[in-house]
């Protein structure tokens, strides 16, 4: 699992409160990534990471920000929660190096907002 | 605009039987297509994965099979156990691999004895 940890694991915010979630790698790979996983959609990327400060939009951005000031933490942040966010969140990481595409996957942050 | 769709959304196959997951592709620059498996409460993890340069790739119970010119691969489960009751879901991305990868929408698969 490439040493990943979410934090917190679960968590029940109420409509408007800012969120922050907390991805933690031990593998000293480059790429990180923030899904959202809801029934019937899959998993979809949110922000993704290519280098400490170098952050790039995925496919459902809107209402979400990211952080990484260390190689191993990339924050994923609710501005201002809303009853549409409420899902669980993935974080991922990748190697840089050779052939190597594999995304590794951490346990997940079940997300409620009431 | 989905990029990978996948099908069925749910499958139950018996013991032994053979479980089969399709997806298909939009994008011609894809060339890399893996799978992934999670159990509930896990994330994702690699099962198996494949590139365009061959058809077929087997790894134990499990088989990609890859068709470039219909744009479409899939999964076979042979002999397929109960412990492999999950959901399944297939994802494609190009070169160069700092891409991200797009996922399809996945397939609950139970195995009942």
């Amino acid at each position: 699992d490439a040493g990943i940890t979410q934090s917190p694991r679960h968590k029940v915010t109420e409509t408007g409160t800012p969120v922050t979630l907390r991805c933690h790698q031990t593998e000293n790979h480059r790429y990180m990534y923030w899904y959202r996983q809801d029934p019937g959609h899959g998993l979809r990327l949110i922000h993704y990471s290519y280098g400490v400060k170098d952050t790039d939009k995925g496919e459902v951005s809107d209402g979400y920000s990211v952080s990484r000031s260390k190689t191993e933490d990339f924050l994923l942040t609710l501005e201002s929660a809303t009853s549409s966010q409420t899902s669980v969140y993935f974080c991922a990481t990748k190697a840089t190096s050779g052939e190597s595409y594999e995304q590794y996957f951490g346990p997940g942050t079940r997300l409620t907002v009431t | 605009q989905q990029q990978v769709k996948q099908s069925p959304q749910s499958l139950i196959v018996q013991k032994g039987g053979i479980s089969i997951i399709n997806c298909a592709y939009e994008n011609t620059a894809f060339d890399y297509f893996p799978w992934y498996q999670q159990f509930p409460g896990k994330g994702p993890a690699l099962l198996i994965a494949i590139r365009p340069d061959v058809s077929e790739k087997k790894e134990g119970r499990f088989t990609i099979s890859f068709n470039k010119s219909a744009k479409q691969f899939s999964l076979h489960i042979m002999d397929s156990q109960p412990g492999d009751s999950a959901t399944y879901f297939c994802a494609a991305s190009k070169s160069p691999g700092n891409t991200p990868l797009v996922f399809g929408k996945g397939t609950r698969l139970s195995v009942i004895a």
